[in-house]
């Protein structure tokens, strides 16, 4: 079965600070990747997913994500957080041929930003 | 577009009672939608995926007679919490499949049950 990997329940950073959440999964084929955010009591709004091509991805609010197969990593990234950005964070991973399944998602990462 | 409602938002309801949550596919048909639950401080867990038109497929664990799952039309999916217990209090989201598109599925705004 699928798994996937959030090493780190909570990570705190400095606003203006660069950001790294860390993902691995877990899958025999290459799943389809994404990453989302949420915000307290809120829905799930994606920042950038990743089928193909391309290993690195840019999503919004200045986000990117690195496709590393050999590591099976899928890593957030962003050069200078703001205290907006302070939310839970989720990686999920889906079968990329099994068409109608549903997400597999990390613990989640919960980002605090400091002043 | 691909803008995903989910009503209500929040529901507080007795023990024993039955709790009706939708979800809605606003600007777009949606075949597959999906039912996840979240519990405080967890992650998402799949429940079921539902399928217009056919019954719905349950995760492992999940009880499809207490969750009875409803797709009657490409923008509508229903999830009935029945004879509601305390421990059945979480947030619900759903999200939906726009046919046609890889897998990316769009989430609704979740809703909060809580069960006295």
């Amino acid at each position: 079965a699928q798994s996937v990997t959030q090493p780190d329940i909570h990570i705190t950073v400095s606003e203006g600070a660069s950001l790294e959440l860390r993902c691995n999964y877990s899958y025999g084929a290459t799943p389809y990747l994404f990453w989302y955010v949420q915000s307290p009591g809120q829905g799930l709004q994606l920042l950038l997913k990743y089928f193909s091509g391309d290993t690195l991805v840019q999503g919004i609010k200045g986000f990117e994500a690195e496709f590393k197969r050999s590591q099976s990593s899928f890593n957030l990234r962003k050069p200078s957080v703001h205290w907006s950005d302070a939310a839970e964070y989720f990686c999920a991973v889906v079968d990329s041929g099994g068409g109608a399944d549903g997400l597999t998602f990390g613990k989640g990462t919960h980002l605090i930003i400091q002043p | 577009g691909a803008v995903v409602s989910q009503h209500p938002s929040r529901v507080i309801c007795k023990s024993g009672t039955s709790v009706k949550i939708e979800c809605r596919s606003l600007d777009f048909q949606a075949t597959t939608m999906f039912w996840y639950r979240q519990f405080p401080k967890k992650s998402l867990m799949l429940m079921a995926t539902s399928n217009e038109g056919s019954k719905a497929t349950y995760e492992q664990g999940v009880e499809k007679d207490k969750f009875l799952i409803n797709h009657a039309s490409l923008t509508l999916s229903t999830l009935t919490v029945t004879s509601a217990h305390p421990e059945d209090s979480s947030f619900y989201i759903c999200s939906a499949r726009r046919q046609g598109i890889n897998n990316e599925q769009f989430f609704g705004p979740g809703t909060r049950l809580t069960v006295l």
